[in-house]
């Protein structure tokens, strides 16, 4: 099986422009995570869907930052406008069910810095 | 809310050595899982603690979860280069609503 697949690897873009990130989960996966992950604030959960529907949007850090999922194989994270602040590494996950034996399943991430 | 902690925050040890990192919630837990996550790379799931004091190992690796489900600890005998990284602990809470992964311990293995 695939993994979960994330575009782009790695971006370098300006202060002000709008970023989309872009999320292929495992196929089957109910359960889809958006996370960040800086050197200062370790990985923080961002926001996650359960059957393409947001259900806790709560670390999304402001009207900046908008999630959507289209359907269950897609799912994007947008920065508009972008800021120095938004560099970090952005990681997907995903997983089959919520509970005890669960086991979430990372994409590769990708490296946005924005200058 | 749920706060999950791990100690300690970096770790560097002598090849052949061994290492502790230890990971403590401020509430119970219904179960603990614990990730890797090489330079560069991304966390990769390594095993699911469950059960009350339960003991699990990998090779070199024991994972233990406490009596009371608020803690845990992974232990690499004799560390390798390939141990390299960082190592996170996560928890559910016992409502099933929080799983939330501590800040990690990056450990570096000096050859």
């Amino acid at each position: 099986d695939a993994g979960v697949i994330q575009s782009p690897r790695h971006e370098v873009t300006e202060m002000g422009q709008e970023v989309t990130l872009r999320c292929k989960p495992i196929s089957g996966h109910d359960y889809l995570f958006w996370y960040r992950q800086t050197m200062m604030r370790g990985l923080e959960l961002l926001i996650y869907f359960n059957n393409n529907v947001p259900i806790d949007d709560s670390g999304m850090p402001e009207d900046r930052f908008s999630a959507k999922m289209p359907n269950a194989s897609f799912s994007t994270l947008k920065i508009q406008p972008s800021e120095p602040r938004d560099s970090a590494v952005y990681f997907c996950a995903s997983t089959r069910w919520w509970g005890s034996g669960n086991t979430i399943y990372f994409g590769e991430g990708s490296w946005l810095t924005v200058v | 809310g749920q706060q999950v902690m791990q100690i300690p925050q970096y770790q560097h040890v002598q090849e052949g050595e061994d290492f502790t990192t230890y990971c403590n919630s401020s509430t119970t837990l219904s179960n603990i899982q614990w990730y890797k996550q090489r330079p560069g790379g991304h966390p990769v799931f390594l095993i699911q603690l469950v059960k009350s004091g339960e003991v699990k190992k990998q090779k070199r690796l024991t994972f233990q979860f406490g009596e009371a489900k608020k803690n845990s600890s992974l232990h690499i005998t004799a560390t390798q280069t390939t141990d390299v990284g960082t190592y996170f602990c996560a928890g559910l809470d016992n409502y099933g609503q929080n799983f939330v992964f501590g800040p990690g311990t990056r450990l570096s293995v000096l050859p």
